[in-house]
């Protein structure tokens, strides 16, 4: 069962760009995370967000969530190619027993 | 270093074989999953753990199997059963039962010929 959705599918921008996906999800969540992926690679957690919560920032990363529109954005600011990477949301719903649902990734591509 | 190993790295097999994929965790979680990647999509989640000697089919778990005999073990089984298996398997842990985040191994990419 799929429950986030991210958008856009691929992104394309240059170095010191800043780079904003975004995820939707369906059902009323415990917490949304966003992981990261590069080619051929595990995933990497990158930030947690509560459901009481509306915005957090860890280094060069922003997120934000809007539990009325069941929606969230991933800001990188001051993009580096090293940011290359699929870029993944996954939500933590009641009664999912703390598994996580992931969306398809958004695949960011930062040229130098 | 604490982590999660996966192995083999990748792996070729012919139609109507088993195969196991070993995943193997130092981080004394007591939760361990098995997801499914395919090109251009999310993770399907196959198998958890959230205990030893115990187990739940998650999503796809349809001509897979699994065993969580110790808590620092969790292979997956590829039987021949499964319909389409070639595929990229991650397995992950979590070190409580309700929150927090997963720890990714490095994956397992199996290729059938």
């Amino acid at each position: 069962s799929q429950q986030g959705e991210e958008d856009p599918q691929a992104l394309s921008i240059q170095e010191g760009e800043n780079a904003t996906m975004n995820c939707s999800y369906k059902t009323s969540i415990n917490n949304l995370q966003w992981y990261r992926q590069n080619s051929g690679r595990g995933l990497v957690h990158l930030i947690l967000i509560r459901s009481n919560e509306r915005e957090k920032h860890s280094g060069r990363l922003r997120v934000t969530l809007d539990t009325s529109k069941k929606s969230s954005s991933l800001l990188i600011t001051a993009s580096r190619a090293a940011d290359t990477a699929s870029y993944f949301c996954a939500t933590e719903n009641g009664g999912s027993q703390g598994n996580l649902i992931f969306g398809k990734g958004t695949k960011l591509s930062v040229k130098p | 270093d604490g982590g999660i190993t996966q192995s083999p790295k990748y792996l070729f097999r012919k139609e109507g074989q088993n195969v196991t994929l070993s995943c193997e965790q130092n981080l004394n979680h007591d939760a361990m999953y098995w997801y499914r990647q395919d090109p251009g999509q999310g993770l399907r989640l196959i198998y958890y753990s959230q205990i030893v000697n115990d187990f739940q089919k998650g999503d796809i778990a349809e001509g897979y199997s699994v065993s969580r005999e110790k808590k620092e073990s969790f292979p997956l089984t590829v039987t021949s059963a499964q319909k389409n298996p070639t595929a990229f398997y991650l397995c992950a842990s979590k070190s409580s039962r309700n929150t927090g985040e997963l720890f990714f191994g490095e994956g397992s990419r199996l290729t059938v010929l």
